[in-house]
């Protein structure tokens, strides 16, 4: 079975520059997370999706920040413009439970790292 | 804002012993879940103990959990060189619907 895919591994910007992150999770999979991993911290939730709907965006700094997920399968998240601040591993994963059930096993895939200059 | 705190932040021991991390945390849960992340790659799910549950083993691995606490541990036995990588703790709190992950342990296993 295939993992969750994520790309690019790396990138690096200038501030005030956009960037994209793509995710492509398990078949089948019905949750999809992204989670924002600052160097020495544990993730952070930005957002979840059930299928192609938000289900929580509440962290998530939407005057600069965007995702979605079109056909409730693949999903991009965009930083514009970035900040200094926002240089981090953003992690995506998966689950095949869905929103109203407990949380179980995340899937994760390898991240993609942000150095924002 | 992350749910879980580990005790201790680093730990180094020699291969063949056990290494423990502590979690604590503060609100209630439905369930409890340990992750390993090694350097530069994605969080790989290791156990997950339920509110009800008070231990859990597999494997090498043994994680206990005592709700009235707010507290888990996870018990590595007889470590390995592999073994070497962050751990963290992560809580599906009740009414949330997703997962807060704490800060980490950092466990070096010496050869």
């Amino acid at each position: 079975e295939a993992g969750v895919a994520q790309s690019p591994r790396y990138k690096i910007i200038e501030k005030r520059q956009s960037v994209a992150f793509w995710c492509n999770p398990i078949s089948g999979h019905a949750t999809l997370y992204w989670y924002q991993q600052i160097l020495g911290q544990g993730p952070k939730l930005l957002i979840q999706f059930q299928n192609n709907g938000v289900v929580d965006d509440s962290q998530l700094p939407k005057d600069r920040f965007s995702a979605e997920r079109l056909k409730g399968v693949d999903s991009t998240l965009k930083i514009q413009p970035a900040k200094l601040e926002d240089s981090a591993v953003y992690l995506c994963a998966s689950s095949t439970l869905g929103w109203e059930e407990n949380t179980g096993e995340l899937f994760f895939g390898e991240g993609s790292r942000l150095t924002v200059l | 804002s992350q749910q879980g705190e580990e005790d201790p932040q680093a730990l180094s021991i020699q291969e063949g012993e056990n290494a423990t991390m502590n979690c604590s945390y503060k609100t209630s849960i439905n369930n409890l879940q340990w992750y390993r992340q090694n350097s530069g790659r994605g969080l790989v799910h290791l156990i997950l103990i339920r509110s009800n549950e008070r231990e859990k083993h597999s494997g090498r691995l043994r994680v206990t959990l005592d709700t009235s606490k707010k507290s888990s541990s996870l018990l590595i036995t007889a470590s390995r060189a592999a073994d070497t990588a962050s751990y963290f703790c992560a809580t599906d709190q009740t009414g949330a619907n997703n997962l807060f992950f704490g800060t980490g342990t950092r466990l070096t296993v010496i050869p």
